[in-house]
């Protein structure tokens, strides 16, 4: 089982859609956890981090779940510029070097 | 704006010649990590350095060589690269430097630079 796994998609859906992606992890031992955004030919940005308690950011919601080990983003209200690919960030237990996912793939259509 | 970095944006070189990738931070951060992007694939870590010392080797072709020669600056020499060594190469800082014994350091986010996008003919 690889380190951290995402469908890479695409996902394809209209515009005000709610969308949302997982991401399952292998180390149970895992610290920390993340959802970068990245552009198409651009570089990887910080979306949101991913806290125990589930956290919200206007549109974006981020929930972890440790029994089942994975983390999830939900997209409500989808836009035309959320089109992006969005990865899946791990911290293993006890070393602080990331692990990211091969990303979800999002396009938005009007 | 994200505070790092990287030159050259676009590089093409032939497999016999010797290049270097050059990366700033302007965030007073403490790690600094090399990785590669190729198409479809994860973001694969290369090097990290934590104060100025790698931390971090992950099993990379003797090819490519870092440099830290302080904390803000990172290079990576490029020597008689293959074409399947073409993809993006993106810097990234973080505030913590890596997990050292007895002490866990609470990880933070990565700041990203644009990338160096490298072509090997």
């Amino acid at each position: 089982r690889k380190e951290v796994e995402q469908d890479p998609g695409p996902f394809n859906v209209p515009e005000g859609a709610t969308v949302a992606f997982n991401c399952t992890y292998s180390n149970s031992a895992s610290q920390s956890f993340f959802w970068y955004r990245q552009d198409c030919r651009k570089e990887p940005k910080l979306l949101m981090s991913v806290y125990s308690s589930g956290n919200e950011d206007g549109r974006f919601t981020a929930q972890l779940n440790r029994a089942s080990q994975y983390i999830s983003l939900l997209i409500r209200d989808s836009k035309l510029s959320d089109s992006a690919t969005y990865l899946c960030v791990v911290n293993p237990g006890g070393s602080y070097i990331p692990t990211f996912g091969r990303g979800t793939s999002l396009i938005v259509h009007p | 704006e994200t505070g790092v970095t990287q030159t050259p944006r676009h590089l093409v070189m032939g497999m016999t010649n010797k290049k270097s990738l050059k990366c700033e931070q302007h965030l007073g951060h403490n790690a600094m990590y090399w990785y590669k992007q190729s198409a479809k694939k994860p973001l694969e870590l290369m090097f990290v350095y934590s104060l100025e010392e790698r931390v971090e080797n992950n099993s990379v072709p003797s090819r490519f060589s870092p440099e830290c020669p302080n904390s803000s600056h990172l290079f990576l020499h490029l020597h008689t690269l293959q074409p399947e060594d073409s993809a993006l190469y993106l810097c990234a800082s973080s505030q913590d430097p890596p997990f050292t014994s007895g002490r866990f350091s609470r990880v933070n986010e990565q700041f990203f630079g644009p990338g160096t996008r490298l072509t090997v003919l």
